[in-house]
């Protein structure tokens, strides 16, 4: 069965230092997601992507926040200068349709230091 | 009001017991409905979609009333592996890329 993978399972970093997740969705997927779940809080969306742009994103996506799709299979997601409070989990996720069922991955746990 | 509010929990069951989630969402243009499993610290699960008629799958129920913007999910004959947290998610009509969660209800089933 097909399914969405990322890359690392765990990453830690410096606070101020920039972090790249990878992702690679499900190969018939068109729609892209990222989301992520704090400790012990709900999951949150951060950013769709659809046709190599943006389509929506939340206001946690601020400007240090970046989505790519460098080329046919990867879905990045940058954090330009973390911090503190953006250590989470990270999933990605990806859907055939906009409406269509979301299949998520296995996520990237950040901490920052 | 919370956009999706479910049941706080958490619910501590015994295995064969049938055991019921509910869940309000606030958003009137709410368009699509999904129950996902989330076992600790790893990734949402696509449980099932919900429809207005209702729908099963095995054990598990779903139910969908648009006019009290209710979900419900009902597990029957519940088993040990069903202890997760279940988590209710809507996804918006003018909003068709996001998903919005619940904070999710805990299940333990207990032998």
């Amino acid at each position: 069965e097909p399914e969405v993978t990322q890359t690392p399972s765990h990453q830690v970093t410096q606070m101020g230092q920039e972090v790249i997740l990878r992702c690679v969705p499900i190969s018939n997927h068109l729609y892209f997601y990222w989301y992520r779940q704090i400790l012990g809080q709900k999951v949150e969306f951060l950013v769709s992507f659809y046709n190599n742009e943006i389509s929506e994103k939340s206001e946690i996506f601020d400007d240090q926040f970046s989505v790519e799709r460098p080329d046919g299979s990867n879905f990045t997601l940058k954090i330009r200068s973390t911090k503190l409070e953006d250590s989470a989990m990270y999933f990605c996720a990806s859907s055939v349709g906009a409406s269509e069922s979301q299949y998520f991955g296995p996520g990237t746990r950040l901490t920052v230091l | 009001r919370k956009e999706v509010e479910q049941d706080p929990g958490p619910f501590n069951v015994p295995e064969g017991a049938t055991v019921a989630f509910n869940c309000t969402y606030s958003n009137s243009a709410s368009q699509s409905f999904f129950w996902y499993r989330q076992d600790c610290r790893k990734e949402p699960k696509l449980l099932m979609s919900v429809y207005s008629s209702g729908n099963e799958d095995g054990r598990f129920t779903a139910q969908l009333n648009r006019a009290s913007q209710y979900i419900s999910l009902l597990i029957r004959d519940s088993k040990l592996s069903d202890s997760a947290t279940y988590l209710c998610v809507v996804n918006r009509r003018g909003s068709n890329y996001k998903l919005t969660f619940g904070k999710g209800t805990l299940l333990t089933v207990n032998p």
